[in-house]
């Protein structure tokens, strides 16, 4: 069966700092890709998807950038952390419908 | 941007009860799907149904589309505590299979 870890579950980072969140796929091959981030309360935004080794699509521009270094492994990446970086991170696979990890919540000090 | 809407925003019932809710969207689709996400946690997929669909069942939930009206709803049919969660809507196309999520429905399931 699949299952999808995403770590670490909760972050308290400094403005400034950078940030590397990390989402592996096991049990299945070639998946599509995804990172969402949700704020308190509210719907996810879909921030990047992959359907392939290296290859990222962006849906809005922001502070963040992601990278698919093998075929089941989707980094999430900052070089300076924003307080508006706050909120909840969920990685997701999908063949069809999407299966999501547990998300991170992180926390810009 | 978001494309569904879902309505209305927050629900409270007494277990046993029905709870439904309703999502519309503005452009078209593939597929529409319903998550809930129990708070702080990931989302769970409850159903999907294609746009040629336009009713769709799952143990004790009922899904509708009408893509006329661009909108679907969800009906959980004797509604238990443990259904207080929110609730998605979330319409996908077929390129990358991405999906598009509405704003959600609290919904509070009082025993």
């Amino acid at each position: 069966s699949q299952t999808i870890h995403q770590w670490p579950a909760t972050l308290v980072q400094p403005v400034g700092s950078p940030l590397s969140l990390e989402c592996t796929v096991e049990g299945t091959s070639n998946p599509n890709l995804y990172w969402y981030r949700q704020a308190a309360g509210r719907g996810l935004q879909l921030l990047f998807y992959s359907v392939g080794i290296g290859q990222i699509s962006s849906e809005v521009p922001q502070n963040l950038s992601a990278s698919r270094p093998q075929d089941r492994q989707f980094i999430l990446s900052s070089k300076k952390l924003l307080l508006s970086d706050s909120g909840f991170y969920l990685c997701a696979w999908s063949v069809t419908e999407q299966y999501f990890g547990p998300g991170t919540r992180l926390t810009v000090t | 941007s978001q494309q569904g809407e879902e309505d209305p925003q927050a629900l409270s019932i007494q277990e046993g009860e029905n709870a439904t809710m309703n999502c519309s969207y503005k452009t078209s689709i593939n597929n529409l799907q319903w998550y809930r996400q129990n708070s702080g946690r990931g989302l769970v997929h409850l159903i999907l149904i294609r746009s040629n669909e336009r009713e769709k069942h799952s143990g004790r939930l009922r899904v509708t589309l009408d893509t006329s009206k661009k909108s679907s709803s969800l009906l959980i049919t004797a509604s238990r505590a443990a259904d207080t969660a929110s609730y998605f809507c979330a319409t996908g196309v077929a390129a990358g299979n991405k999906l598009t999520f509405g704003g959600g429905t609290r919904v509070l399931v009082k025993p």
